[in-house]
């Protein structure tokens, strides 16, 4: 996970917005991924960029890239309790035999408070 | 059926007890991963299967054994496990790279929860 980084944790009260960081080192990256993943249950792909974009806005979520800096943020409006889990960035590092490899950040926390 | 099934959940197995963890998926997808999770920590690739060969083996102790009976079977045989291997491991699978609509997303199971005695 030494090649994305994010913060630890985030504490947002319920209706915030939610703003997670994340850099990455592979400047030829070309998908980068938000990922969510609720207490004992396994990752579910939120989002995802191509890196000729700039922004992506799916319903409550905004990803925004920034590849000059290699910094890809993802905003979730309006932020609920069931938002309430880790988010972890990925960027795919190439491929071998036909197979995708994510590398995945250490993930931030996210607690919403009512 | 965009579902990736994983059993036993939960395994509570000795040293020198010899078990296995298995991943079923329905999506024809022809790429399937074993990664462990450790608490608060995030994904580490373990494993690897492309068209049900083995493509990628990130240096695994050999007491994990993978194996690809078919596209839509992973089993991961565990044999002499230490405490420090107590973890959640979970399977994933994906289009291949080049299939129409491949998004390079990865589809995860729940998890198997190993805890090693």
């Amino acid at each position: 996970g030494e090649d994305v980084e994010q913060s630890l944790f985030l504490s947002v009260r319920e209706g915030d917005s939610s703003v997670i960081n994340c850099t990455y080192t592979d400047s030829s990256s070309t998908y980068l991924y938000w990922y969510k993943q609720e207490p004992g249950a396994g990752l579910q792909l939120l989002t995802y960029i191509f890196s000729n974009m700039d922004m992506k806005q799916d319903q409550r979520l905004t990803v925004l890239l920034n590849k000059k800096d290699k910094h890809l943020s993802l905003r979730i409006a309006d932020t609920q309790t069931g938002d309430s889990a880790i988010y972890f960035c990925a960027e795919r590092k190439g491929a071998s035999g036909g197979s995708y490899i994510p590398t995945f950040g250490r993930g931030t926390s996210l607690i919403v408070h009512p | 059926d965009t579902e990736v099934t994983q059993t036993p959940k939960h395994l509570v197995m000795g040293m020198t007890n010899k078990k296995s963890l298995k991943c079923e998926q329905h999506m024809g997808h022809r790429a399937m991963y074993w990664y462990k999770q450790k608490a608060k920590k995030p994904p580490e690739l373990m494993f690897v299967y492309s068209y049900e060969k083995l493509s990628i083996n990130e240096s695994v102790p050999s007491r994990f054994s993978p194996e690809c009976p078919n596209s839509s079977l992973l089993n991961l045989h565990l044999h002499a496990l230490q405490p420090e291997d107590s973890a959640l491991y979970l399977c994933a699978s994906s289009q291949s790279q080049g299939a129409r609509g491949w998004t390079g997303e990865l589809f995860f199971g729940e998890g198997s929860r190993l805890t090693v005695l």
